[in-house]
């Protein structure tokens, strides 16, 4: 069955715009979440949404925002780009509704960046 | 914030040799899982070892657990090219969001 799918692969912008990823989950998962690594930082989580709810949110500011449909396609958005905000968005697929306890399936990811 | 502090942050090996690397972390755990990831591509899956576990086996890795030292490691036995990738671990706490938080991984390199 197909992977979890991550559009667009690249993705460029400058600061001040705002720009939106798709993450389209496995066939069956309900929950998704969704990462960003840095060099600097590593992987940090964003956001976990399971049935067009969020359940859960890491510590990023309320540019970062996401929402899931009734197909479990997720969508995140990030509003006034920061040179910072550049960064690989990952975004992963569980089929549980306990995700953390069984793994995750992760997409490739979204290399974004803010000039 | 990062839960999970790995060991070595970069370790450099032949082919067929066995690699190792650690992961301890700060708070009791539900479980702890092992990630794989190639140069900017996303993570695989590859273990997960839950806190009554010791030890768990999956082909050619090998993942211990100790609770009472909160740490773990994986090795990977007879190393091949293709092992070549950052290895994460990744904590879910008992307490709070269910959610995996990651280490600073692990560079291995498998040299020919």
């Amino acid at each position: 069955k197909a992977g979890v799918t991550q559009t667009p692969r690249y993705l460029i912008k400058t600061r001040g715009q705002q720009v939106t990823l798709s993450c389209s989950p496995i066939s069956g998962h309900r929950s998704v979440s969704w990462y960003q690594q840095t060099p600097g930082q590593g992987l940090q989580f964003l956001f976990e949404y399971f049935s067009e709810t969020q359940r859960n949110k890491g510590n990023f500011p309320g540019r970062f925002s996401g929402r899931q449909f009734s197909n479990s396609r997720s969508e995140m958005n990030v509003s006034t780009l920061e040179l910072g905000d550049s960064a690989l968005y990952l975004c992963a697929s569980s089929r549980e509704g306990s995700p953390a306890n069984y793994g995750y399936t992760f997409g490739s990811g979204t290399r974004l960046t803010v000039v | 914030s990062q839960q999970g502090e790995e060991d070595p942050q970069a370790l450099s090996i032949q082919e067929g040799e066995n690699a190792t690397m650690n992961c301890s972390y700060k708070t009791s755990i539900n479980n702890l899982q092992w990630y794989r990831q190639n140069s900017g591509r996303g993570l695989v899956h590859l273990i997960l070892i839950r806190s009554n576990e010791r030890e768990k086996h999956s082909g050619r890795l090998r993942v211990t657990l100790d609770t009472s030292k909160k740490s773990s490691s994986l090795l990977i036995t007879a190393s091949r090219a293709a092992d070549t990738a950052s290895y994460f671990c990744a904590t879910v706490a008992t307490q709070g969001a269910q959610k995996l938080v990651f280490g600073q991984g692990t560079r291995l390199t498998i040299n020919p």
